[in-house]
């Protein structure tokens, strides 16, 4: 069975910092990975999709690595602002249509 | 282009009741999953459907059921409430990739559910 990890389940920086979010997972088997965004009480947005064959992701100020082979993901979000603040999931898929989530990390950037 | 809508938003319900929540795909989008999310459990995976067919089910006791409509939107159903069911239930569209869920997931805001 898949288990997807996220560490630190929080993290708190000052604005202007980079942030470096981690996501594990236990069988490589993936098809593809995706990270999301929640905000409290809302649903998921969408950030970046990396497919097995890829890299690495980038979009604006946020880049998104993959290691299939050690089973690893980073996100990246470059410059931080107050409003970058949510809690950040990743996912991955292993092709039976569903997706394997993770506990996500809270962050929070300080003004 | 209109994004995944769900209704209702809120409902409160008491144990025993029944309850069914409502999906609208993004347009164009064939498949469309469910999820439950919980603080103490997190994301939780229900089912998929594609083209009114089920092709994935998770571990959740047959209380649980849904269905697709030939429009592609999709309505799940929660029979016999308990207090456990309390949730955020998040509906998510994908545009069929070819490859075994391997398109972007698109969700919707959920339907949050309280089992009183």
């Amino acid at each position: 069975k898949q288990e997807v990890t996220q560490i630190p389940a929080a993290l708190s920086v000052p604005e202007g910092e980079n942030l470096v979010l981690n996501c594990s997972f236990t069988d490589s088997a993936i098809y593809n990975l995706q990270w999301f965004r929640q905000d409290p009480g809302k649903g998921l947005t969408s950030l970046l999709l990396i497919q097995s064959s890829q890299r690495e992701q980038t979009s604006g100020r946020l880049n998104a690595s993959l290691d299939k082979s050690s089973g690893r993901s980073t996100l990246y979000i470059a410059a931080s602002q107050p409003g970058d603040s949510a809690t950040y999931l990743c996912a991955v898929s292993e092709g039976d249509y569903k997706l394997s989530f993770g506990a996500g990390t809270t962050v929070t950037v300080r003004a | 282009k209109a994004g995944v809508t769900q209704t209702p938003r809120y409902l409160i319900k008491t144990r025993g009741q029944q309850v069914t929540l409502s999906c609208s795909p993004i347009s164009g989008h064939r498949s469309v999953s469910w999820y439950q999310q919980t603080p103490g459990q997190g994301l939780q995976f229900l089912f998929e459907y594609f083209s009114e067919t089920q092709r994935n089910k998770g571990n959740f006791p047959g209380r649980f059921s849904g269905r697709q409509f030939s429009n592609s939107r999709s309505e799940m159903n929660v029979s016999t409430l308990e207090l456990g069911d309390s949730a955020l239930y998040l509906c998510a569209s994908s545009l069929e990739a070819g490859l075994a869920g391997a398109g972007e997931l698109f969700f919707g805001e959920g339907s949050r559910l309280t089992v009183l």
